[in-house]
């Protein structure tokens, strides 16, 4: 199947400053990226998704401001997290679609955990 | 809005026992379900998916799937888990905006 990283697995910062997350497809051609927060014994919701070359479409109640992304090419897109507050501490996952219908499968990837002190 | 529920949190298994975890979803029209595994320290993988035809979905590992539309459901099956089988599991929906809706997930521990 199609694999998709993501970098870094975990990442630790100081409250206030800004952490950036990698999202790549590795052997396929990613029409659309997905960027979804998993907390602790819950699900994942989807935060916005991004299409390449055109700007993200978040979710209802998901700062723009706050989660920057970024589909600067098909097997890339990065989720910036600026300014970062304790409450910003999560899972991180995206996922990654070949083509541009919606019942294409999406591939996801493992996941990046920030913790924020 | 689309929704998924799935009602067990926790289940504990003694290994070869069956397993069924339960999931219903809001929608009343067409529907596309997915059964996702989330092992631990590992990524999503799609177990199974349902868009149309026959509504027993066999998927990878043994598992199948059966939807049920009078009832909403979507129910994971197994007839025998291994230790191997330890694993949050994820039902989930693609909603009328194309986006993957998920449910609240299914934490399985199987003792060995």
């Amino acid at each position: 199947g199609a694999v998709v990283s993501q970098h870094p697995s975990r990442v630790i910062c100081k409250s206030g400053t800004s952490v950036k997350i990698e999202c790549r497809s590795l052997d396929f051609q990613a029409t659309t990226m997905f960027w979804y927060r998993q907390f602790p014994k819950q699900s994942l919701m989807l935060m916005a998704t991004s299409n390449e070359g055109s700007k993200a479409t978040y979710e209802q109640g998901v700062e723009k401001d706050k989660f920057l992304i970024n589909h600067a090419s098909l097997t890339l897109s990065t989720l910036t997290v600026t300014s970062a507050h304790p409450e910003d501490s999560s899972f991180y996952i995206c996922s990654a679609r070949a083509g541009g219908g919606s019942y294409n499968e999406q591939f996801f990837g493992p996941g990046t955990r920030l913790t924020v002190l | 809005a689309q929704s998924v529920s799935q009602h067990n949190h926790h289940v504990i298994l003694s290994e070869a026992a069956s397993l069924e975890l339960g999931c219903n979803y809001s929608y009343g029209g067409t529907v596309n379900l997915f059964w996702y595994v989330q092992y631990p320290g590992q990524h999503l993988q799609l177990l199974l998916k349902y868009f149309s035809g026959d509504p027993l979905v066999k998927g990878i590992k043994g598992f199948e799937a059966e939807f049920i539309k009078s009832k909403f459901s979507f129910n994971l099956r197994k007839p025998s888990v291994q230790w191997s089988d330890t694993a949050e599991y994820f039902c989930a929906v693609i909603n009328q905006g194309g986006k993957l809706i998920f449910g609240q997930g299914t934490e399985l521990s199987v003792k060995p």
